[in-house]
């Protein structure tokens, strides 16, 4: 089974800051790796798929990059909208699907 | 518009058993698959399930293997999830995702609002 690992579990930021948030799978998972944002109370939402693919209507501060094992969610410039927990995902099969353990971004 | 709702969950005592519903609406539900992914209160998301578009293949996570069985009916529109001998440690929110199966953008890229179970002796 593949295993995701994130990093860091948590992260202070001020508005401004460029953000990074890591991700390793297990194995390679070619470019099949996704980014959700989510807010207290709130559903996950899609923000990057295949690594580095920006879902329409997310701004464009946020950026993927990786292939293979490792991966990574960049914000460029952290807006205060941004302060939530992001979750790194394999899509490399359509039957299996583990997360990473979640980053909180917060002041 | 694309919607999840997820009914079924409440409150159980260990050892009993439970289905969960997911209606879709707002897009062709055969042309998805499909997953339940959960999140005890404070922790993170953890994938429970998925199915792909005609129920031919499934996956399970190692802590609900044996115990949960995740099927679907394309006539309804429906996802379910029968969750049998609970556990406390099953207690969590279970969301239904859809998953797409577009080459190029694989993966879950919707979510419901999710349906608490709570298991306590």
């Amino acid at each position: 089974d593949i295993q995701m690992t994130q990093s860091p579990s948590s992260l202070s930021a001020s508005v401004g800051d460029r953000v990074t948030i890591t991700c390793r799978a297990s194995q390679s998972i070619s470019k099949y790796l996704n980014w959700y944002q989510q807010k207290p109370g709130k559903a996950p939402k899609l923000l990057i798929y295949s690594s580095s693919n920006l879902e329409s209507g997310v701004p464009s501060r946020f950026s993927g990059s990786g292939s293979g094992t490792d991966f990574a969610l960049t914000i460029s410039s952290l807006q205060p909208e941004d302060f939530a927990t992001y979750y790194c995902h394999s899509s490399y099969s359509t039957v299996e699907g583990p997360f990473g353990q979640g980053t909180k971004v917060e002041v | 518009e694309v919607q999840l709702v997820e009914s079924g969950g409440g409150v159980l005592r260990p050892g009993e058993s439970l289905r969960l519903s997911c209606v879709a609406s707002g897009f062709t539900f055969d042309g998805y698959g499909m997953s339940w992914v959960r999140q005890a209160p404070g922790k993170g998301l953890e994938w429970v399930s998925s199915i792909n578009w005609n129920g031919g293949m499934t996956g399970y996570a190692d802590s609900v293997r044996g115990r949960f069985t995740i099927s679907r009916d394309n006539a309804r529109k429906s996802l379910y999830l029968q969750t049998d001998s609970l556990r406390v440690e099953d207690t969590a929110l279970y969301y239904c995702a859809r998953v797409s199966i577009e080459m190029n953008r694989r993966g879950i890229d919707f979510w419901g609002q999710g349906t608490l179970v709570t298991v306590s002796s």
